[in-house]
């Protein structure tokens, strides 16, 4: 069966501070892969999507950067974080010849 | 205009009542429409998938209009555990090729009561 992992769940960092999110998907080969921001009472903001290893597309111009090492893995990163980074991060997958996207569990990222 | 329009309300229902959500696209070439549903500070999930002739999964069912690009969910006989915020998603399109690019709705947040 096909699952989504992603650590931690949740974070505090300092303003400034580096980041990195991980995301891994089992049981499902080249799926595409999504990264998320929801603001507190906001909708879903996709921030990047990946449709191969190396191949990442940027949604919004902002202060992150993802990148996809290897076919089941999705990093996102900063190399400074601002407070306005703060917000729930969300993965998704979605397996080939599939529409919908899954989930991963998220992490809720507070800047200090 | 927004790509995905919901009601946001909140609608507060008691046990057993009957609800419906409204949505509505403006992508004339979307192809795939879904319910997600997400509760309090947890992740989106699945709710049903929506067909061009409608369908129907137990007490939830979905519609979906082409002509019009509306998109709808009645929820029958509402449980206390249908309390959420309830998600239309609609598939993007840039030119010829989605990548499987979701847009979501801001939500409509149901709360069923005793």
């Amino acid at each position: 069966s096909q699952t989504i992992h992603q650590w931690p769940a949740t974070l505090v960092q300092p303003v400034g501070s580096p980041l990195s999110l991980e995301c891994t998907v089992e049981g499902t080969s080249n799926p595409n892969l999504y990264w998320y921001r929801q603001a507190a009472g906001r909708g879903l903001q996709l921030l990047f999507y990946s449709v191969g290893i190396g191949q990442i597309s940027s949604e919004v111009p902002q202060n992150l950067s993802a990148s996809r090492p290897q076919d089941r893995q999705f990093i996102l990163s900063s190399k400074k974080l601002l407070l306005s980074d703060s917000g729930f991060y969300l993965c998704a997958y979605r397996a080939p010849g599939s529409q919908p996207q899954h989930f991963g569990d998220g992490t809720r990222l507070s800047i200090l | 205009r927004k790509e995905v329009e919901q009601d946001p309300g909140p609608f507060n229902v008691p046990e057993g009542a009957t609800v419906a959500f409204n949505c509505t696209y403006s992508n004339s070439a979307s192809q795939s429409f879904f319910w997600y549903r997400q509760d309090c500070r947890k992740e989106p999930k699945l709710l049903m998938s929506v067909y061009s002739s409608g369908n129907e999964d137990g007490r939830f069912t979905a519609q979906l209009n082409r002509a019009s690009q509306y998109i709808s969910l009645l929820i029958r006989d509402s449980k206390l555990s249908d309390s959420a915020t309830y998600l239309c998603v609609v598939n993007g399109k840039l030119g010829g090729t989605s990548y499987g690019k979701l847009t979501f709705g801001q939500g409509t947040i149901l709360t069923v009561h005793p």
